[in-house]
């Protein structure tokens, strides 16, 4: 089944602990793209990846960092994250959007619920 | 900064109905637009895209209407169902080298029975 996965789904961290979220996706997408989604905001972007080491950044990269050492996964790392990351975030992929006739069609992941307390 | 916003935020729709969801837009230069819909719990899925260098698209229960001249959006939904109860969002792309979307903020749409 084609899909984006997400890990993990929910976690409570606390201030200056560093983490990850995974993201992986089975279609073999170029594109992939981490977003955060805050009430009344819409989807903001964090980072984006045109494919293997490729990367760069969205709207609101400030205290994210991203990596793409491979096609099928883009971590998200927060160094040292704080209350104000507290946030769904969407991990999506797509073919590449270079193309002039490709949709931007993005696959989206779960989702994941992170509380920064 | 410019951005894609949304007319209303909640639409509430009795089942069987059309539903139109408006977006509006204030980039001249985007040249994509897509819809997405997001289901409780889940993440957006696609609906349906619409490049600049048209002004309809149909899909299945679906139409996107683009009006360049005032910069304007819509989504219909034909003959709304309960599985239509979601938030609906628009975004848009201003092409070049920037593949990034900007999306809007969101429309509720309610079924009522």
């Amino acid at each position: 089944e084609a899909q984006v996965t997400q890990n993990p789904r929910y976690l409570i961290t606390v201030t200056g602990k560093k983490l990850t979220v995974t993201c992986s996706q089975n279609m073999n997408h170029e594109y992939m793209s981490w977003y955060r989604q805050d009430p009344g905001l819409g989807l903001r972007q964090i980072y984006y990846s045109m494919n293997v080491e490729v990367t760069d950044k969205g709207d609101v990269p400030e205290g994210y960092k991203v990596s793409r050492k491979e096609k099928r996964n883009f971590p998200l790392i927060l160094e040292s994250p704080s209350p104000n990351q507290t946030s769904l975030y969407f991990c999506a992929s797509s073919l590449s959007p270079t193309t002039a006739s490709t949709s931007y069609e993005q696959y989206f992941g779960p989702g994941t619920r992170l509380t920064v307390t | 900064g410019e951005s894609v916003g949304l007319h209303l935020p909640t639409l509430s729709v009795q089942e069987g109905d059309n539903s139109i969801i408006n977006c509006a837009y204030s980039n001249s230069a985007s040249d994509y637009f897509i819809w997405y819909k997001q289901e409780s719990g889940k993440g957006p899925q696609f609906i349906i895209d619409i490049r600049s260098n048209m002004d309809k698209r149909q899909g299945q229960r679906v139409t996107v209407l683009l009006n360049k001249t005032v910069k304007h959006l819509s989504l219909q939904i034909a003959a709304t169902q309960p599985g239509d109860s979601a938030v609906y969002f628009c975004a848009e792309n201003i092409g070049g080298s920037n593949y990034q979307l900007i999306w809007g903020a969101g429309t509720k749409l309610i079924i009522k029975p």
